[in-house]
């Protein structure tokens, strides 16, 4: 079975300041890859995806990903960040299984509240 | 526009009474999702279906029943079997297949007391 792990509940950070939120994820397959964010009481929104090639994703408001097979991560980061980015983000996994798909399952991690102070 | 519609925003129920949240989407999408939300948990699937009339169960799919009788519409029922129902429900819907986007609905927040 998959697991998501983000390593950091919570990040505050001031407005301008870069930003790195943690996820290690553990599967004895591949996986595609997701971050998504959630604002105050909404569903979630997809960020960023990683689904093959270039191990470097990118979302149009300015944060990235990067895919590291060896240390099964995707950590997401931004260079600087916005009072507007405050918000609960989520790393998550879909399995591919033998015939190279995915039913779509997601496995999610607990979230990480990023706060961003003036 | 289309979207994800879940309706009530909030709900509140005693102890003991079943209660079936609603799911709809006007995307055409054929697969749709039930993830429970509780803080510090992330979320957890608890059922999903691929096509109409078909659905499995997620992990953590004990004390809820779903139907699929249209593609658009997802039903989930929280049983009065749920020992601890009181949580935010998401719905969500994709193309299909797990390298598409999962769009998510508004949620339900669910009191259970």
């Amino acid at each position: 079975a998959q697991s998501v792990t983000q390593l950091d509940s919570q990040v505050p950070v001031f407005e301008e300041a870069p930003v790195e939120l943690r996820c290690n994820y553990s599967s004895s397959v591949s996986v595609y890859l997701f971050w998504y964010v959630q604002y105050p009481n909404q569903g979630l929104q997809l960020l960023l995806k990683y689904l093959s090639g270039s191990t470097l994703v990118e979302s149009i408001n300015g944060f990235e990903a990067e895919f590291n097979k060896s240390q099964t991560s995707f950590h997401l980061r931004k260079p600087s960040v916005h009072i507007s980015d405050t918000a609960e983000y989520f790393c998550a996994v879909s399995v591919i299984n033998a015939g190279g798909t995915s039913y779509g399952k997601l496995t999610f991690g607990q979230g990480t509240i990023l706060t961003v102070h003036p | 526009d289309g979207g994800i519609t879940q309706s009530p925003k909030y709900l509140f129920r005693k102890e003991g009474q079943n209660v079936t949240l609603s799911c709809e989407q006007n995307l055409n999408h054929d697969a749709m999702y039930w993830y429970r939300q509780d803080p510090g948990q992330g979320l957890r699937l608890i059922y999903y279906s691929q096509i109409v009339n078909d659905f499995q169960k997620g992990d953590i799919a004990e004390g809820y029943s779903v139907s699929r009788e249209k593609k658009e519409s997802f039903p989930l029922t929280v049983t009065s079997a749920q020992k601890n129902p009181t949580a935010f429900y998401l719905c969500a819907s994709s193309i299909g297949g797990g390298a598409y986007e999962q769009y998510f609905g508004p949620g339900t927040r669910l009191t259970v007391t």
